[in-house]
């Protein structure tokens, strides 16, 4: 079975401040996971995606996260907040076999960003 | 590449009635998801079709059904509105499992 958890539901940084939005997962099968960004009456934007290549993903707009196996996190950082990135994170495991797989969403981490 | 597309953006019924939504994936995405994202309810899983199949279902009643076309493209389908029905629904296709989804700006669908 595979679940996620978002620690967070709302994070709040003052602009140019770094920015880190928490994220564990369980999975019976080695998974692939994303994280995904929502801004008001949108869909979801992919930032980034772990598909079991290198453990540091670089994503757009400067996001990062690192797959840690050991801690089953994958948490997602930015250096330097800016106003833009106030919205709504998801994280998302993906895992299964051909006739199991699933997407599992996290509830979402609401981003504030103060000036 | 045109991303996912979906319509009507916003679609206004009454209670009892029937709501027709649809979705175009990306070019190449043979499988396509529906998503319900209600008020303070997050992302609820609906519909998985992948070639013209359903591959799996969420934990909705089945008055949520749907289908996938030869060319991809997708409709869902709600019968017998109510009122928790009201909210934005999503669709996002990927290229096979195990990719990530991508995403349209969804269809806002009010219960009046």
């Amino acid at each position: 079975a595979q679940s996620v958890t978002q620690l967070d539901s709302h994070v709040s940084v003052s602009e140019g401040t770094p920015v880190l939005l928490r994220c564990n997962y369980s999975s019976s099968y080695s998974p692939s996971l994303f994280w995904y960004v929502q801004h008001p009456n949108k869909g979801l934007q992919l930032l980034l995606k772990y598909t079991s290549a290198a453990t540091l993903v670089k994503g757009i707009n400067g996001f990062e996260a690192e797959f840690k196996k050991s801690e089953t996190s994958f948490h997602l950082t930015k250096p330097s907040a800016h106003m833009s990135d106030a919205a709504e994170y998801f994280c998302v495991v993906s895992a299964g076999t051909s006739g199991t797989y699933k997407y599992i969403f996290g509830t979402g981490t609401r981003l504030k960003v103060l000036a | 590449e045109a991303g996912v597309t979906q319509s009507p953006t916003h679609l206004i019924k009454t209670r009892g009635q029937q709501a027709t939504l649809r979705c175009s994936p990306i070019s190449g995405h043979t499988s396509v998801y529906w998503y319900q994202q209600a008020l303070g309810l997050g992302l609820q899983f609906l519909l998985w079709y992948d070639e013209g199949e359903e591959r799996n279902r969420g934990n909705f009643p089945p008055r949520f059904s749907g289908r996938q076309f030869p060319n991809y493209s997708s409709e869902l389908n709600v019968n017998a509105l109510e009122l928790e029905d009201s909210a934005l629904y999503l669709c996002a296709s990927s290229p096979q499992t195990g990719q990530p989804q991508h995403f349209g700006d969804g269809t806002r669908l009010s219960i009046l």
